[in-house]
C-alpha cells in the first residue's frame, strides 16, 4: 500500500513565485490534512477537509490555498512565496470519526520547501 | 483543546523499559488521549490511544491515572528505531474534523 503520498520531496521557490505541494491517499479516507512543521517545534495545521468539495482553515492559513476535487487528492497552493513559510509540509488522512473515536491519521513523508 | 505537558528530552538505555510521562490537568470528559511518534527525517505515526482505561497493542502501552489527568506512554523494551520525538495529544472526539494539535512533544534518545 502506497499510504499518504506526497511531491515533491524538495523543492526550492524563489520569493514571489508560486508552487503546489501534491498530496494523494489510496486508502479511501473522508479526511485530508495539510501541516506545517518548522524546525524543533511541532506540526500546525494549516487547512483541512472533511471531504471532497469542503475545506476548512486550520491554525495557519494565511498566505495558502486547497482544494479537494477528488477523495484522493489535496493538494496544497501557495501563491506568492514568502521566506516565513520555508518549512516542512506534511499531509495526512484519517477515516472521519464518525467510524468510531480514535481514527488515526496517517502521514506522509513531507516536502521540506526553502524560500529564498 | 486541552494543552499537555511533556518532558523536553529523555534519554534510555537499549532494551530498558521506557516510561514516557504527559500532563493534562485540563483534560475534558470527551477528551481522548492519543500518541504520536516522529522518527527522524518522517511524517508522524500513531502509536496509541485512550479514554479512561489503559491500553496496550504492539507498540506500546498507555497508563492513564485514575483521575486522567496524567498519562505514560510505555515502550516495553527500548531499540534504536525508537529514537524519536513522542507527542502526546488530547482530542475532543465529539467535535467532527479529527483535528489534532501537536506540541514539541519529548525527544527521546536510546543509548546502545
Amino acid at each position: 500500500n502506497a499510504g499518504v503520498t506526497q511531491t515533491p520531496k524538495f523543492r526550492i521557490l524563489k520569493i514571489g513565485q508560486s508552487m503546489t505541494l501534491q498530496c494523494a491517499q489510496d486508502m479511501n479516507h473522508n479526511y485530508m490534512y495539510w501541516y506545517r512543521q518548522d524546525p524543533g517545534m511541532g506540526l500546525k495545521l494549516i487547512y483541512y477537509s472533511v471531504g471532497a468539495g469542503i475545506t476548512d482553515k486550520g491554525e495557519v492559513p494565511n498566505g495558502y490555498n486547497v482544494s479537494r476535487s477528488t477523495t484522493e487528492d489535496f493538494p496544497l497552493r501557495l501563491e506568492l512565496a514568502a521566506p516565513s513559510q520555508t518549512s516542512v509540509y506534511f499531509c495526512a488522512s484519517s477515516y472521519s470519526i464518525a467510524r468510531g473515536p480514535g481514527q488515526p491519521q496517517h502521514f506522509g513523508d513531507g516536502t521540506r520547501l526553502s524560500i529564498l | 483543546d486541552a494543552k499537555t505537558t511533556q518532558p523536553n528530552s529523555m534519554e534510555s538505555n537499549e532494551e530498558e523499559p521506557v516510561h514516557l510521562p504527559c500532563n493534562h490537568s485540563t483534560i475534558s470528559g470527551t477528551d481522548y488521549i492519543h500518541w504520536y511518534r516522529q522518527l527522524p527525517s518522517q511524517g508522524p505515526e500513531y502509536v496509541i490511544h485512550g479514554l479512561t482505561s489503559n491500553v496496550n497493542n504492539r507498540m506500546a502501552s498507555l497508563a492513564i491515572a485514575e483521575d486522567r489527568k496524567s498519562s505514560t506512554l510505555i515502550l516495553h523494551r527500548a531499540t534504536l528505531r525508537d529514537a524519536a520525538v513522542y507527542y502526546c495529544i488530547l482530542r475532543d472526539e465529539e467535535t467532527g474534523a479529527n483535528n489534532l494539535f501537536f506540541g514539541t512533544g519529548t525527544r527521546l534518545t536510546v543509548i546502545p
